[in-house]
């Protein structure tokens, strides 16, 4: 069976700081990946979706990025983190046709 | 562009009421639905979903019906427990091209006992 891991579940990091989240697929080969992020009291927002190794597709522009450097990780990254990076970072992957399976999430907070 | 529109929540029932979380859509063309449930610290789970006009999703108690005519795909359990408080998102989304899900904002439920 899928399933997916993403690290880690809760961070801390000050203002100005790197960050580097990092999610696993295994189970599924060639899969679609989503970052998403969900803002207090907000729905969840798509920051980027890839479809491949190397492809990434920004949905917003903002203060992050996102790279896959193998076919089942998928990693969101900052060189300096703003106050308003601050949220519950979701990982999630699917098949393209169908439903998007979740990550347990990461709550960041940027300090 | 794609939009999704939940009920405001917070909703409180208790235990045994029946429950509707409304949803609407709007998009273009015919896009799958979804309804996630979250769990207080937890990622997303995929609760039902429908892929066409008139399926009804169901899952553990609870169902809605993909209403075209309406863009509409409601909520509903007949009776709810303590242990169905959690976060519900209504999204949609298309096949390929990435399948990006659209999410509603969510509604969040509180059941008492």
């Amino acid at each position: 069976s899928q399933t997916i891991h993403q690290w880690p579940a809760t961070l801390v990091q000050p203002v100005g700081s790197p960050l580097s989240l990092e999610c696993t697929v295994e189970g599924t080969s060639n899969p679609n990946l989503y970052w998403y992020r969900q803002a207090a009291g907000r729905g969840l927002q798509l920051l980027f979706y890839s479809v491949g190794i190397g492809q990434i597709s920004s949905e917003v522009p903002q203060n992050l990025s996102a790279s896959r450097p193998q076919d089942r990780q998928f990693i969101l990254s900052s060189k300096k983190l703003l106050l308003s990076d601050s949220g519950f970072y979701l990982c999630a992957w699917g098949t393209g046709i169908s439903e998007a399976f979740f990550g347990q999430g990461t709550r960041l907070t940027v300090v | 562009g794609n939009s999704v529109t939940q009920m405001e929540g917070p909703v409180t029932l208790s235990e045994e009421a029946f429950l509707t979380i409304n949803c609407t859509y709007t998009a273009t063309g015919y896009p799958s639905l979804f309804w996630y449930v979250q769990y207080p610290g937890e990622g997303l789970q995929l609760l039902l979903k429908a892929t066409k006009a008139d399926d009804k999703g169901s899952n553990k108690g609870f169902e809605a019906t993909y209403r075209k005519e309406t863009t509409s795909f409601h909520l509903e359990k007949g009776s709810v427990q303590v242990s169905d408080s959690a976060v519900y998102f209504c999204a949609l989304g298309f096949p390929g091209g990435g399948n990006k899900l659209t999410f509603g904002t969510g509604t969040q439920l509180k059941v008492e006992l």
